[in-house]
């Protein structure tokens, strides 16, 4: 069964360092999508991307975020300045059309100390 | 996007079918109803999708009624591993996929 790959599974960094989280969406999805969740809260929409470019974002994603697809096949999200926040489990998810069936990734944790 | 409501939490034990309803009052005419299922540290994982009467796939059933302003998962005799988080997900096909707070369901032994 294909699948959304996450790399790594865990980060930690100091804050006010920046971080690149990876993904690798399934390889016909048009749609990709950065969610995060805070240990014990809902999982939240940060930004969505279709045709090379923002299709959505939420008031979580700042001029602190970006997203990039560098190649036909990675999706990274960056965080230019990590904050003590920001700490939470990222997932990236893709899909062949809307809100059909996202697959979701197995999430980065990421630690900022 | 319609606003879900369910249950923030449920018990049942193994064996035993779960049903776990939400409320969509304000569901519009091309909403769509999915529910996602998310075990812990885990990504949430699409469980199934519906738009009325009743769809039925491996893991689960959806009832949804006439009017469409509810629905209902069923899971069948459930085992400890179906403890999770379920979303109830209301939306267009174009929309973006916002979670609620889902039902936290605890299968007992």
């Amino acid at each position: 069964e294909p699948e959304v790959t996450q790399t790594p599974s865990h980060q930690v960094t100091q804050m006010g360092q920046e971080v690149i989280l990876r993904c690798v969406p399934i390889s016909n999805h048009l749609y990709f999508y950065w969610y995060r969740q805070i240990l014990g809260q809902k999982v939240e929409f940060l930004v969505s991307f279709y045709n090379n470019e923002i299709s959505e974002k939420s008031e979580i994603f700042d001029d602190q975020f970006s997203v990039e697809r560098p190649d036909g096949s990675n999706f990274t999200l960056k965080i230019r300045s990590t904050k003590l926040e920001d700490s939470a489990m990222y997932f990236c998810a893709s899909s062949d059309g809307g809100e059909v069936e996202a697959f979701f990734g197995q999430g980065t944790r990421l630690t900022v100390v | 996007l319609a606003k879900t409501t369910q249950p923030i939490s449920m018990d049942s034990y193994e064996g035993q079918e779960v049903n776990i309803t939400c409320s969509h009052n304000n569901i519009a005419t091309n909403d769509y109803i999915t529910w996602y299922q998310q075990f812990p540290s885990q990504g949430p994982r699409f469980i199934i999708q519906g738009y009325k009467t009743k769809v039925t796939n491996e893991v689960a059933s959806l009832f949804i009624p006439a009017d469409r302003k509810s629905s209902t998962l069923s899971l069948p005799r459930v085992s400890l591993s179906d403890t999770a988080v379920y979303y109830c997900l209301v939306g267009d096909r174009d929309d973006k996929i916002i979670f609620g707070k889902g039902t936290r369901l605890h299968i007992l032994p």
